[in-house]
């Protein structure tokens, strides 16, 4: 099937600096990647929806500022979050859907981040 | 906005037991697609449902659709210790192609 990888892992940064997570699409093209947050036993929410070429859509509530995508390519969208606070801190999740394929979103493992 | 419930949040079975899930939106879905995320892990697509009334089976697993497309079952016979894990349903508007996620529902398996 298809695999999104999403690195790092897991950041730890202190309160003012900047993180970025970038999102793969390994074995299939992704012209649309969608960025979730989850808190701990939460559900997801989205976040904003990264289209190839073209600016990301924010839902409602969440900063464009603070949180920077970009989707330069059709494999790799990345989430930049500026000048983080402690709460910033939360699981950070990507997903992607192959274009007019499927409308199954795949995930990838998911960003814990850290902000001391 | 739409919104997307599902109970219970929390569900505590003994081993061989079944559990059922229910999912139900504010709105009426073009599909609803179901998602399994084990502790620690990320959400992994299970199946997805488009036609009104439509049942699946994935070995233990059956999913329904409802007749409005407005609500969607998981029901899990003989359960068994792998099944644990939060289990999501996640509605899909074709208007704007986004996925809203149900609340999930905590699934644990006493041994």
């Amino acid at each position: 099937g298809a695999v999104v990888s999403q690195h790092p892992s897991r950041v730890i940064c202190k309160s003012g600096t900047s993180v970025k997570i970038e999102c793969r699409s390994l074995d299939f093209q992704a012209t649309t990647m969608f960025w979730y947050r989850q808190f701990p036993k939460q559900s997801l929410m989205l976040m904003a929806t990264s289209n190839e070429g073209s600016k990301a859509t924010y839902e409602q509530g969440v900063e464009k500022d603070k949180f920077l995508i970009n989707h330069a390519s059709l494999t790799l969208s990345t989430l930049t979050v500026t000048s983080a606070h402690p709460e910033d801190s939360s699981f950070y999740i990507c997903s992607a859907r192959e274009w007019q394929i499927s409308y199954e979103q795949y995930f990838g493992p998911g960003t814990r981040l850290t902000v001391t | 906005g739409q919104q997307v419930m599902q109970i219970p949040q929390y569900q505590h079975v003994q081993e061989g037991e079944d559990f059922t899930t229910y999912c139900n939106s504010s709105t009426t879905l073009s599909n609803i697609q179901w998602y399994k995320q084990r502790p620690g892990g990320h959400p992994v697509f299970l199946i997805q449902l488009v036609k009104s009334g439509e049942v699946k089976k994935q070995k233990r697993l059956t999913f329904q659709f409802g007749e409005a497309k407005k609500n969607s079952s998981l029901h899990i016979t003989a359960t068994q210790t792998t099944d644990v894990g939060t289990y999501f349903c996640a509605g899909l508007n074709f208007g704007n192609e986004k996925l809203t996620f149900g609340t999930g529902t905590r699934l644990t398996i006493i041994p």
